[in-house]
């Protein structure tokens, strides 16, 4: 079982509509979990982290964690067509803040 | 925020030649470094775990002969791809811990490596 697991497919969405991505981990002792976007030919960029159960916020963006279920998922509101992009899900793993990245997925904003 | 520069951001080099990529933290000190190679369309792969005045540790299937690390200042770590093949043609990222709390990690703007 891989680490963690992004496994939709690419997601296209129009202008406005609301983008939802999910994550799963298999570590059930993982602590620290982000999203990242990743721009075609460029390095990752940090939209989220979260450390606990629950919501957080931040802008038109919301992460969502359940470390019952091993899972957690971001929301992109109100999708503009700069969102699109690949998103990647990663979770801190074997200590020393070691990052283990899912395949991501590919988010179409569609005006 | 804190940032971290990798240099070069893209070189070609010939089979059988190394090359070297640097990554530095401009404006905080970070005892441990990573290195990630990202293929096409494919996720980021962690290949080694880069600590400041000790050996480098290697992820499985990662040779450590062949991806040199060395990380002899807090603000700097090399990679190393020596006898570089066509198949070591990739996207070389580099991330820095801070380790100052919240997110702690940071990414630089990462190296495409073409072996010709």
């Amino acid at each position: 079982q891989k680490e963690v697991e992004q496994n939709s497919g690419p997601l296209s969405v129009p202008e406005g509509a609301i983008a939802s991505l999910n994550c799963t981990y298999s570590d059930r002792g993982s602590q620290s979990f982000f999203w990242y976007r990743q721009y075609s030919g460029k390095s990752p960029e940090l939209i989220m982290f979260i450390y606990s159960n629950g919501d957080k916020e931040d802008g038109r963006f919301t992460a969502q964690l359940n470390k019952a279920s091993q899972y957690v998922s971001l929301l992109i509101r109100d999708s503009q067509p700069s969102d699109s992009a690949t998103y990647l899900c990663a979770v801190t793993a074997g200590g020393n803040n070691r990052l283990a990245f899912g395949k991501g997925n590919q988010v179409v904003v569609i005006p | 925020g804190a940032v971290v520069s990798q240099h070069p951001s893209r070189v070609i080099c010939k089979s059988g030649t190394s090359v070297k990529i640097e990554c530095r933290s401009l404006d905080f000190q970070a005892t441990t470094m990573f290195w990630y190679r990202q293929f096409p369309k494919q996720s980021l792969m962690l290949m080694a775990t880069s600590n400041e005045g000790s050996k480098a540790t290697y992820e499985q299937g990662v040779e450590k002969d062949k991806f040199l690390i060395n990380h002899a200042s807090l603000t700097l770590s090399t990679l190393t791809v020596t006898s570089a093949h066509p198949e070591d043609s990739s996207f070389y990222i580099c991330s820095a811990d801070s380790g100052t709390g919240g997110n702690t990690i940071y990414f630089g703007e990462g190296s495409w490596l073409t072996v010709v």
